[in-house]
């Protein structure tokens, strides 16, 4: 899997945008974006993917750099049920049959 | 319904013994996974069916032995539990190709 690299932990207020950035420096053409997120003690959770094009979905948007290295996962409107830990994640070759989960952004989402 | 079902949700048991968590799905896919999720977060996929068939083995000790009776269920059998095997225990489904959506967890204990 392409190595990616996020920042351990963030803030965010309830009700704003909340930025997830993440490093995928190596990442090769036909490779994919996926985020994933784990609210406390419950299963991992699919949020969006992409692969070159920015996607929106009715949980975020995923907006990927041109030259593919980056990503940035935006929640628009916060709230504290997002709170959770946010895994960016490229599996190999472009497909979701091997996830690899990093150590995740841990998003805590304040009044 | 709950798309992908896990039970039982937590177990407490003696090392040396042998136990088995269940897991159902309903959402039809074909291909269902297990992943351990170890006390410093840490979550690694360790088994991969496609219907009904091994896909993925990531090197983990034969006591650990996957069975799909079929392919909306892939259940876990572990022998000869020992201390580092307590860890949560989540199986997941998917396409293969794009998400996959995980069940509650199993919370294992050895004592």
């Amino acid at each position: 899997d392409a190595k990616t690299t996020q920042p351990p932990s963030m803030d965010c207020a309830e009700g704003r945008a909340a930025n997830l950035p993440c490093n995928h420096s190596t990442i090769s053409g036909n490779e994919y974006v996926y985020w994933y997120r784990q609210i406390h003690s419950q299963g991992p959770q699919y949020i969006i993917h992409g692969l070159k094009n920015n996607e929106t979905n009715e949980m975020a948007s995923l907006i990927i750099t041109e030259d593919r290295k980056s990503s940035t996962l935006i929640l628009p409107h916060a709230t504290l049920r997002d709170t959770a830990v946010y895994y960016c994640i490229v599996p190999y070759a472009g497909t979701a049959s091997k996830l690899t989960f990093g150590t995740g952004t841990r998003l805590q989402v304040t009044l | 319904d709950t798309a992908v079902s896990q039970t039982p949700k937590y177990l407490v048991t003696q090392m040396g013994n042998d136990k088995s968590i269940k897991c159902e799905q309903n959402l039809g896919h074909d291909t269902m996974y297990w992943y351990k999720q170890d006390s410093k977060k840490f979550l690694k996929i360790m088994f991969s069916y496609n219907n009904k068939e091994l896909i993925i083995n990531e090197t983990v000790p034969n006591r650990f032995s996957p069975k799909s009776p079929d392919k909306a269920h892939l259940n876990l059998h572990i022998n000869s539990l020992e201390l580092g095997d307590s860890a949560v225990y989540f199986c997941a489904t998917g396409t293969g190709q794009d998400e996959q959506y995980f069940g509650p967890g199993t919370r294992l204990t050895v004592t």
